[in-house]
């Protein structure tokens, strides 16, 4: 089945350092990827997306491009901020579907 | 513009107990659905509605129904809560037409003891 699998976290770095978070996927045909950010007690807020393959999503200095050929859709910033200390969350959406599939979440904290 | 509302945002029960959780959302989005967060495991879907009238099980159904009378509101029920209910609740709602995001609300927060 369709299914989203992302780094494990915490991820710790330092104000400026450069992110990577990896999320690959599994699914038929050309599912729509998304990317959730959520702040502590707060609900999931969209991120950035991509609906088709090479399309590259970007929001608030993030990037992640859409690799049919590798599946995967991972999550990058040149220079993290104290405030992007949050959870994020891949998602997917399989084509021709209402379903919205997530993976479990990669926790960043960025210390000043 | 109000989005997704979900009330309450605490709430602790007694084993056994039932309770409502409220979801309302103003986008006129034909699909919505109730998730579940619980440490390590990510969101999973508890049920999920395509239009009002027709409502359908997600991943975890079990100990919870559902509702969908008018396109505004999806409230979940718990029937009687076990501590294994013990989780963070989401409400999310889209429009079904492809690409499109889900919006989700503030989350409620549950604990049954």
């Amino acid at each position: 089945g369709d299914s989203v699998t992302q780094m494990e976290g915490p991820v710790t770095l330092s104000e400026e350092a450069f992110l990577t978070i990896n999320c690959t996927y599994t699914a038929t045909g050309y599912p729509s990827l998304f990317w959730y950010v959520q702040y502590p007690g707060e609900g999931l807020q969209l991120l950035l997306k991509a609906t088709k393959a090479d399309d590259k999503g970007s929001n608030k200095g993030f990037e992640a491009t859409y690799r049919k050929e590798t599946t995967s859709f991972h999550l990058e910033k040149g220079s993290v901020q104290v405030s992007d200390s949050a959870v994020y969350f891949c998602a997917l959406r399989p084509s021709g579907t209402y379903k919205y599939i997530f993976g479990t979440g990669t926790r960043l904290k960025v210390l000043a | 513009n109000a989005g997704v509302t979900q009330t309450p945002k605490f709430q602790v029960l007694k084993t056994g107990q039932s309770m409502t959780l409220q979801c309302a959302q103003d986008m006129n989005h034909e699909y919505m659905s109730w998730y579940r967060q619980d440490p390590g495991m990510g969101l999973r879907l508890i049920h999920y509605s395509v239009g009002a009238g027709i409502t359908d099980q997600g991943e975890v159904p079990n100990g919870y129904n559902v509702s969908r009378s008018t396109t505004e509101d999806f409230p979940l029920r718990l029937l009687s809560a076990a501590p294994s209910q013990t989780s963070v609740y989401f409400c999310a709602s889209s429009y079904s037409r492809k690409y499109t995001e889900a919006f989700f609300g503030q989350g409620t927060r549950l604990t049954v003891v």
